[in-house]
């Protein structure tokens, strides 16, 4: 059973840096690309970034690009989202997904349960 | 910038049939956009309905359906079910990136 957990949300200053993880189990982990998808309070969902199996491709909005970077340690099975210069506009439940193969076609194929981010002074 | 636009809200009687749409601010969605469809409901995480247009993920009911019309993507649920209340979120592929819809508040009443 493919299972994501994610941690490492909690309350940050405007300006701040946080680590998300999202430890994953059920699959082999290195042979899938990943993904963050964020929803802010009472919004929809909008897409932050990705990452390939290996981790040489790594993908990003436009919104997060230069502030948030995406990694992954296939030894520890577990995805990473380093968040830098956070923003109010950042506050939102993070999720980490697995892709399907390929992932430009099956991005989010499976959801952890999120955690959430607050910036906030 | 590039906007995928969906009904916000629409409202269906059980047992009814409705069809939910997921347009593209480029232009005409084509299979090469790769239209996901996931479900939401409140106080839970996305559940993953559709990719690639019309394929259905193992755990897909029956009643769901995806295809192209008129230029977008399309969800249709047929046979409406109460439990089919739910927020639903298209996703479109744009080489590299990826944008969601804003998505669509089903309504079964």
């Amino acid at each position: 059973e493919v299972q994501l957990l994610e941690s490492g949300g909690g309350l940050v200053q405007p300006g701040g840096s946080l680590r998300l993880s999202c430890a994953a189990s059920g699959f082999t982990f290195s042979s899938y690309a990943m993904s963050w998808v964020r929803q802010a309070p009472g919004e929809g969902l909008e897409w932050v970034s990705a990452i390939s199996g290996n981790g040489g491709s790594t993908y990003h909005a436009d919104s997060v690009k230069g502030r948030f970077t995406i990694s992954r340690d296939n030894s520890k099975n577990t995805l990473y989202l380093q968040m830098n210069s956070l923003k109010a506009e950042d506050t939102a439940v993070y999720y980490c997904a697995k892709s399907g193969p390929p992932m430009a076609v099956r991005l989010a194929d499976y959801w952890g349960q999120g955690t959430l981010v607050a910036v906030s002074s | 910038q590039t906007v995928v636009t969906q009904e916000p809200s629409l409202t269906v009687s059980p047992g009814g049939t409705v069809t939910l749409t997921c347009a593209s601010s480029t232009g005409a969605v084509t299979s090469g956009y790769y239209p996901n469809w996931f479900q939401q409901k409140p106080g839970q995480a996305p559940r993953a309905l559709i990719y690639s247009t019309s394929n259905k993920h193992s755990w897909t009911p029956a009643r769901f359906s995806g295809s192209l019309l008129g230029g977008k993507a399309a969800l249709t649920l047929s046979g409406v079910q109460p439990e089919d209340e739910a927020d639903y979120y298209c996703l479109l592929y744009y080489g590299g990136t990826w944008v969601f819809g804003g998505g669509t508040k089903l309504t079964v009443l």
